[in-house]
């Protein structure tokens, strides 16, 4: 079975510190995407960043970046410089196969002052 | 430009009663997709297809139907309600359907359900 998992339910951090997420996943095929989804209150689901399997040099946006390590099949996502605004819940996601994209169970982040 | 359009955004069925999620785009995707949100769970795909007429079932299929009739919508139907099913659901699409699946969601803004 091609499985996500995340395996940090909440993860706190104050107000201009880093914080890292966590993301493994399984599965036999070569070529695939990573993705990482933000979903705030409004409930909203936000592209934050995504990776081709591919491709060997980690996926950056902005204060947002990945670790990527293939032969690991991990994931993580790195949040620098936290903002309130970055309070959400955080889902991990790889199209597992052929038309479909699977989910982690997702990350709580709660930035604070 | 809307994006991807749900409606209604609430809704309250009674155990046994039938209803229809709706799903619209308006950016050409191939590629559109329901998924269910419950607490610990993450979203788990219900149906998807790749282009009118052609869909196929995601991981919990069970108690849903759907078509795509139009590259446009994609509705999700229920035919008789359960608890069970009691959920947030959120529509999706991707252009560009790939061998490696879709490159980009779009997501909707999400039905809440509630079956009592």
């Amino acid at each position: 079975a091609q499985t996500v998992t995340q395996s940090q339910p909440e993860m706190s951090v104050q107000e201009a510190e880093t914080v890292t997420l966590s993301c493994t996943y399984d599965t036999s095929e070569s070529n695939y995407y990573l993705f990482w989804y933000k979903q705030p209150p409004s409930r909203q689901m936000i592209l934050v960043i995504r990776q081709e399997a591919y491709k060997q040099q980690n996926a950056t946006e902005n204060r947002f970046s990945v670790n990527f390590q293939k032969a690991a099949k991990s994931f993580s996502l790195k949040i620098s410089d936290s903002q309130l605004g970055d309070t959400a819940m955080y889902f991990c996601a790889f199209t597992a196969s052929w038309g479909k994209l699977q989910f982690g169970a997702g990350t709580q982040v709660v930035v604070t002052p | 430009n809307a994006g991807v359009t749900q409606t209604p955004k609430f809704q309250v069925l009674k155990t046994g009663q039938s209803m229809t999620l709706q799903c619209a785009q308006d950016m050409n995707h191939e590629y559109m997709s329901w998924y269910r949100q419950d607490p610990g769970m993450g979203l788990r795909l219900i149906h998807y297809s790749v282009g009118a007429g052609i869909t196929d079932q995601g991981e919990v299929p069970n108690g849903y139907n759907v078509s795509r009739s139009t590259t446009e919508d994609f509705p999700l139907r229920l035919l008789s309600a359960a608890p069970s099913q009691t959920s947030v659901y959120f529509c999706a699409s991707s252009p560009y359907m790939r061998v490696s699946g879709p490159e980009k969601l779009f997501f909707g803004s999400g039905t809440q359900l509630s079956v009592l």
